[in-house]
């Protein structure tokens, strides 16, 4: 159980272009995701909490028109990052936390490598 | 200084060593305490969950937390080179704080056969 995936696992893509990235709980709802990206052999760095229903909370810093996210189901949360520039490039992960439990467990998914050419 | 601080070692053990890994924080409001287990171009992996104060044991990984010293610790018994891998501390006060996660630095472990 409490399974987290992402979509693509990796992709490639040209400087301007704009590249979505899905983050699905598998086995159990979330009304909570949240998203990070990792620079290599650093920790992760939060970037914005994304409710269900209703807008995403961004950390400071992280710019929410490039950076757009959208909750649009209890199970599925996106991250676009729009006009992407090789200084985006990245590791992003999502996890989700199991709305159907008081525990504050957080599941992370695989990852997305993200390279802008 | 970061609110939680991490040896980022690396650090090396013989192969069925027992590893020592531990965090300090500075935020008495934490009470929600996890180990997640990172290998290369993956996601973290839940490995230990633990609220508030106490020990908690899961097969050869036990978890430690001492909220009055504001240190917590993972022990990993008869450590296999598949636990060679990056272990990240993570802990968060809960839903007053939005349940955001506040990582460690992460230490690398490597298990040499």
């Amino acid at each position: 159980g409490a399974v987290v995936s992402q979509h693509p696992s990796w992709v490639i893509c040209k400087s301007g272009t704009s590249v979505k990235i899905e983050c699905r709980s598998l086995d159990f709802q979330a009304t909570t995701m949240f998203w990070y990206r990792q620079f290599p052999k650093q920790s992760l760095m939060l970037m914005a909490t994304s409710n269900e229903g209703s807008k995403a909370t961004y950390e400071q810093g992280v710019e929410k028109d490039k950076f757009l996210i959208n909750h649009a189901s209890l199970t599925l949360s996106t991250l676009t990052v729009t006009s992407a520039h090789p200084e985006d490039s990245s590791f992003y992960i999502c996890s989700a936390r199991d709305a159907g439990t008081s525990k504050n467990e957080q599941f992370f998914g695989p990852g997305t490598r993200l390279t802008v050419l | 200084q970061k609110e939680v601080e991490q040896d980022p070692g690396p650090l090396s053990v013989p192969e069925g060593a027992i590893v020592s890994l531990n965090c300090t924080y500075s935020n008495s409001a934490f009470q929600y305490f996890m180990w997640y287990r990172q290998y290369s171009r993956k996601g973290p992996e839940l490995l230990m969950y633990t609220y508030s104060s106490g020990n908690k044991e899961d097969g050869r990984f036990t978890a430690q937390v001492d909220k009055s010293s504001k240190y917590i610790s993972l022990f990993i018994r008869d450590s296999q080179p598949s636990d060679s891998a990056t272990y990240l501390c993570a802990m968060n006060p809960g839903k007053a704080a939005g349940n955001k996660l506040t990582f460690g630095g992460g230490t690398r472990v490597l298990v040499k056969p």
